[in-house]
């Protein structure tokens, strides 16, 4: 069965700098999800779209921003990139309840 | 403040054991709660799932029991396996936030 796919999978970057996360939802899922998880916690939920509008948002910081595309994939723009940043960003997908989470992005910042 | 209260932090079971970890929360408007499992560097895998007008579902080795009254409900591991060692997350959604609530994981150890 199709999974969710994110690219990259690993990601390297300098304070300051700017990341692109993307995420390919499972095809006919309509909501799209972003969590961030520090080494060693539980995901934190970033933001949602549901049939590609906004539709929740947790705790993102402005220096982030997101948004679904037509054909349901989506992009979390990171900005200003500080060490804290540095984590798994997952995109989860889901069509009713269940959510089914991507491999998720390693993004260190240096 | 963690809304979704996870125990034990960590748990160590012999081969062919039962694992247990519960969760217990507040927020009465919570009315669906998955469980998910996840190893080291991969992303989290939804286990099993329950809804509060179940006492008990059962897939395979896992069992959760949920108990409406205590705002409470568990993950069993039945026959638990090596394979089995890894991080589990409890959590729980409102019909109306599309957001999972975690609880702040189990790491589970199953010696051989």
């Amino acid at each position: 069965a199709a999974g969710v796919i994110q690219s990259p999978r690993h990601l390297i970057k300098e304070k300051r700098e700017t990341a692109t996360l993307k995420c390919y939802p499972i095809p006919r899922h309509d909501t799209v999800y972003w969590y961030q998880q520090g080494p060693g916690q539980d995901p934190q939920f970033l933001i949602s779209f549901y049939e590609k509008m906004q539709s929740d948002k947790g705790s993102i910081p402005d220096r982030f921003s997101a948004q679904q595309f037509s054909d349901y994939h989506s992009e979390l723009n990171m900005s200003s990139l500080e060490l804290g940043d540095s984590a798994l960003y997952f995109c989860a997908s889901s069509l009713n309840r269940e959510q089914y989470f991507g491999p998720g992005t390693r993004l260190t910042v240096t | 403040q963690q809304q979704v209260k996870q125990s034990p932090q960590s748990l160590i079971v012999q081969k062919g054991g039962i694992s247990i970890i519960n969760c217990a929360y507040e927020n009465t408007a919570f009315d669906y709660f998955p469980w998910y499992q996840q190893f080291p560097g991969k992303g989290p895998a939804l286990l099993i799932a329950i809804r509060p007008d179940v006492s008990e579902k059962k897939e395979g080795r896992f069992t959760i029991s949920f108990n409406k009254s205590a705002k409470q409900f568990s993950l069993h591991i039945m026959d638990s396996q090596p394979g089995d060692s890894a991080t589990y997350f409890c959590a729980a959604l409102t019909g109306s936030a599309r957001q999972l609530t975690f609880g702040s994981g189990t790491q589970l150890t199953v010696l051989p």
